[in-house]
This record gives structure tokens, C-alpha cells and sequence, in this order.
């Protein structure tokens, strides 16, 4: 997978549910990137973090959290407040400052049933 | 903040045709543009970036120009080839790293053999 590995590859929840997506890289990047991919709207910054125990909420934060207490992972919560779950989720991650490389993970695909 | 704009928004080309897919950009002190592809099902990858000291970056049938003046850049594909076929994203970032990289919404390109 490149270095970047997201799990579960599809995940269903049940409506008033938290569930939690993996992200996994061991590439040594210190910056790490949830974005969100709906059809039409392009990739959506959710969450960003540039070093460890630091991060910053992007453009469409709300109803997600986040934690990264190791540099290898980035894990991203979908918490009920998000009303609209349903959707492809894309890990990234990139050297860090003045590296313009970013690598993507494969995607989870999240649907609330 | 940056608003990317990207068209068309589906484009098909017979086999061996060029292909061009342009985006804009609003934020004049972005200086990275970078442009993925996405196969379906896969995770998005980079292809070509260009930086604003360069006006055009070539790599093999790939080509990637940049008019910083009107705050566009395109993608420029020759002797397309059924491979071809995918989701096109362009981006533009002010810096590297940090929460920077804005996308576009896309273009889904189609080769007819």
C-alpha cells in the first residue's frame, strides 16, 4: 500500500454511532491529512496534523474529531453529530514542510445504514 | 482562502487524441500545483506538479503549464491511451505540508479505443 495503510476498507454504521477509521504510515512524514471525497465535490480537507500531539481542523471539521499521539497514526473519529457520514474517506501524508509530496492511503468507504 | 476551480467536469477522447483539463485558481501566492489521478476504486496519485518558477514541466506524454498572470494551469495529455482513463484532480497549495493543498472537483476522462 505505499507506505500508508487505511482500515477497514468499507465500514458500516448504524445511525447515532461513533466509529473510528485507521490510518497507518510509516513513510517517517510528519504531516498527516483527512480529506473527504463526494461524488461532484473534489477531496474535502477534514483534519490536518503536522507534527505529533498537534493538529487543525480543516474546512469541514465539524461532526469529526481527531488524535495523533504517535507520528505513524492519524485516526479519525466520525462522531454522531456528523450528519451526513456517508461518504469515501482519504488518509494522507507528506514530509512535512517544503515537501510538496502528498501519498494517499486506499480509502475507507463509510455508509450509515 | 483558495478556491480551485476545474473543468471540464467529464471529457472522451478516441484513443490517440490529446486530452486537456484546465483548472484556476483565486489565492495569487499559491506556488504549487500538483495533479493527481484517481482509477476507480484506487487511491489518488500524483502524476506531475509544477512550481510558479516554471511555466511548463514535461514528462513523457504528460505536460503540465502554468499562466501564473491569469491563475491557470493545465493538463496536457498526448497520444492518450485506454490506461488513460480516470479521475483527474488538480491542486493548488501556497506552501508544502500544513493544510494548504485545495482541489479541484475533478475531471473524469474517458479514451475510446
Amino acid at each position: 500500500d505505499g507506505g500508508i495503510t487505511q482500515s477497514p476498507k468499507y465500514l458500516f454504521r448504524k445511525e447515532g454511532q461513533n466509529v473510528t477509521l485507521s490510518c497507518e504510515q510509516n513513510l517517517n512524514h510528519d504531516a498527516m491529512y483527512w480529506y473527504r471525497q463526494d461524488p461532484g465535490q473534489g477531496l474535502r480537507l477534514i483534519y490536518y496534523s503536522q507534527i505529533v500531539n498537534d493538529f487543525q481542523k480543516g474546512d469541514i471539521a465539524e461532526g469529526y474529531s481527531v488524535s495523533r499521539e504517535k507520528k505513524e497514526s492519524f485516526p479519525l473519529t466520525v462522531t454522531s453529530a456528523q450528519k451526513n457520514p456517508t461518504a469515501f474517506y482519504l488518509c494522507a501524508s507528506s514530509v512535512g514542510v517544503d515537501n510538496y509530496g502528498y501519498t494517499f492511503g486506499s480509502g475507507t468507504r463509510l455508509t450509515v445504514v | 482562502g483558495e478556491n480551485v476551480e476545474q473543468h471540464p467536469s467529464t471529457l472522451s477522447v478516441q484513443e490517440g487524441d490529446s486530452a486537456v483539463i484546465k483548472c484556476t485558481y483565486s489565492d495569487s501566492a499559491s506556488n504549487y500545483f500538483p495533479w493527481y489521478k484517481q482509477e476507480l476504486g484506487k487511491r489518488p496519485q500524483l502524476i506531475i506538479d509544477i512550481r510558479s518558477n516554471v511555466g511548463e514541466k514535461k514528462d513523457q506524454r504528460i505536460a503540465v503549464t502554468l499562466n501564473k498572470t491569469a491563475k491557470h494551469f493545465s493538463l496536457h495529455i498526448t497520444e492518450t491511451q485506454p490506461e488513460d482513463s480516470a479521475v483527474y484532480f488538480c491542486a493548488a497549495s501556497r506552501r508544502a505540508g500544513a493544510n494548504n493543498l485545495f482541489f479541484g472537483t475533478g475531471t473524469r476522462l474517458t479514451v475510446i479505443p
